[in-house]
């Protein structure tokens, strides 16, 4: 079974500080990762993914996130916050095999204080 | 393309009453999904559809069900509805070989009182 934990509920950082979004997962089976953000009163739409190959992956918005296999986390980075960053963001796990289903965490809300 | 679409936008239910939420998608994906959004509990998967003519619980589905009536639509059906069943809906498909990766619809608003 695979199950992800985001660790904060809420964040909040200054305006040009450093996101730190942290994700650890469990699967029995080589995991592909993602990380979704939600605007409000919007869908989720995907910000960046691992499925093989480099551990550090870069998304859009200039958000990035590192594979690490050792301590089982796919933490989300962004090097300074923007206002417009402001957002839930969703981690979530789905085993490589053939089926694509999706285990997603309880989501963080990021606040950016100006 | 308009990607995944949800309607209606927003509904009000009294409890007992019996709606239909359509979710219909443009980009010829195999699967597509049912999930519920809850405070604190993010995202919980209802009921899903691996390709056209299957379906299959989720994590929640009771007091649901689905029709996947071709590629495109996939319904998720309200029987009797409850107070519990207050949530946001958001229907997401997926297709692309081995990406796992899923687009959302926008999202529909129930409030059953």
């Amino acid at each position: 079974a695979q199950s992800v934990t985001q660790l904060g509920s809420h964040v909040s950082v200054s305006e040009g500080a450093l996101v730190l979004l942290r994700c650890n997962y469990s699967s029995s089976v080589p995991p592909y990762l993602f990380w979704y953000v939600q605007y409000p009163n919007q869908g989720l739409q995907l910000l960046l993914k691992y499925t093989t190959g480099a551990t550090l992956v870069k998304g859009i918005n200039g958000f990035e996130a590192e594979f690490k296999k050792s301590e089982t986390s796919f933490h989300l980075t962004k090097p300074s916050a923007h206002m417009s960053d402001a957002a839930e963001y969703f981690c979530a796990v789905s085993d490589s095999g053939g089926y694509q289903k999706v285990t997603f965490g309880t989501g963080t809300k990021l606040q950016v204080i100006p | 393309n308009a990607g995944v679409t949800q309607t209606p936008k927003f509904q009000v239910l009294k409890t007992g009453q019996s709606m239909t939420l359509q979710c219909a998608q443009d980009m010829n994906h195999n699967s597509m999904y049912w999930y519920r959004q809850d405070p604190g509990m993010g995202l919980r998967l209802i009921y899903y559809s691996a390709s056209e003519g299957t379906t299959d619980k989720g994590e929640v589905p009771n007091g649901y069900n689905v029709s996947r009536l071709n590629k495109r639509e996939f319904s998720l059906r309200l029987e009797s509805a409850a107070p519990s069943q207050t949530s946001v809906y958001f229907c997401a498909s997926s297709g692309l070989q081995g990406s796992h990766e899923q687009y959302f619809g926008p999202g529909t608003r129930l409030t059953v009182t």
